[in-house]
């Protein structure tokens, strides 16, 4: 069975930084482009950062450019997400997201999910 | 930039049909995808590459695209339907996801 399972989250400051953890099993990580989205407050989903499964290529939102940092470790079968220089707006609950294709230069569609770590940026 | 553009809330009586629409600039080139989400619980992918339905999906969920809409179709609604819907497509160019605004669907 395929499981994400995210971890990491908390309260945490204004311009503090938190380290979220993925970590996949029942898949082989290192065939898979991963993805972070979030839902924010009274907001829906927003894709955050994405990494194609050989990590050649890696995108972020324009609002966490320069801030968050994506990366993998596919011999813990586990995706990270730093997060630095915090602030109100990234409140929210973040979800990791497999891209169903395998091993593809382009991406597609996220065929399974976590369920979540509630990151609330707060003094 | 590119814009997905999906109506608040959908309002559907038990057992009739409901359509979600996300609107985007020639939507219908690109690749539509479908999520189903409830308050505390992981997202749920419908639809894939515009009228794919994943194993485990009910073949009441259908959808479709075509010029600037894309539409996600929930026959013989039922209440456990109820939840937000969301589109996603991949803008290839710069390598970013974009997810609509999420359309709340009431039974």
């Amino acid at each position: 069975e395929v499981q994400l399972v995210e971890s990491g989250g908390g309260l945490v400051h204004p311009g503090r930084s938190l380290r979220l953890s993925c970590v996949a099993s029942g898949f082989a990580l290192e065939d898979h482009a991963m993805h972070w989205v979030r839902q924010t407050p009274g907001k829906g989903l927003e894709w955050v950062s994405g990494i194609t499964w050989n990590s050649e290529k890696i995108v972020y939102v324009d609002s966490v450019k320069g801030r968050f940092t994506v990366s993998r470790d596919n011999t813990k079968n586990s995706l990270y997400l730093q997060m630095d220089s915090l602030t109100r707006e990234d409140t929210g609950t973040y979800f990791c997201a497999r891209d169903r294709i395998v091993r593809s230069s382009s991406w597609y569609e996220f065929d399974s999910w976590g369920q979540g770590t509630l990151v609330l940026v707060s003094s | 930039s590119y814009e997905l553009t999906q109506s608040n809330s959908v309002s559907v009586a038990l057992g009739q049909t409901a359509r979600i629409t996300c609107g985007g600039d020639d939507i219908g080139s690109r690749n539509v995808h479908w999520y189903q989400h409830k308050p505390g619980q992981a997202p749920v992918l419908v639809i894939f590459r515009d009228t794919n339905r994943p194993s485990g999906i009910p073949e009441r969920f259908s959808g479709s695209n075509s010029g600037n809409t894309a539409t996600l179709t929930i026959v013989r609604a039922q209440p456990g339907d109820e939840a937000d819907y969301y589109c996603q497509v991949w803008l290839g160019r710069t390598f970013s996801v974009l997810f609509g605004g999420g359309t709340r669907l009431t039974v």
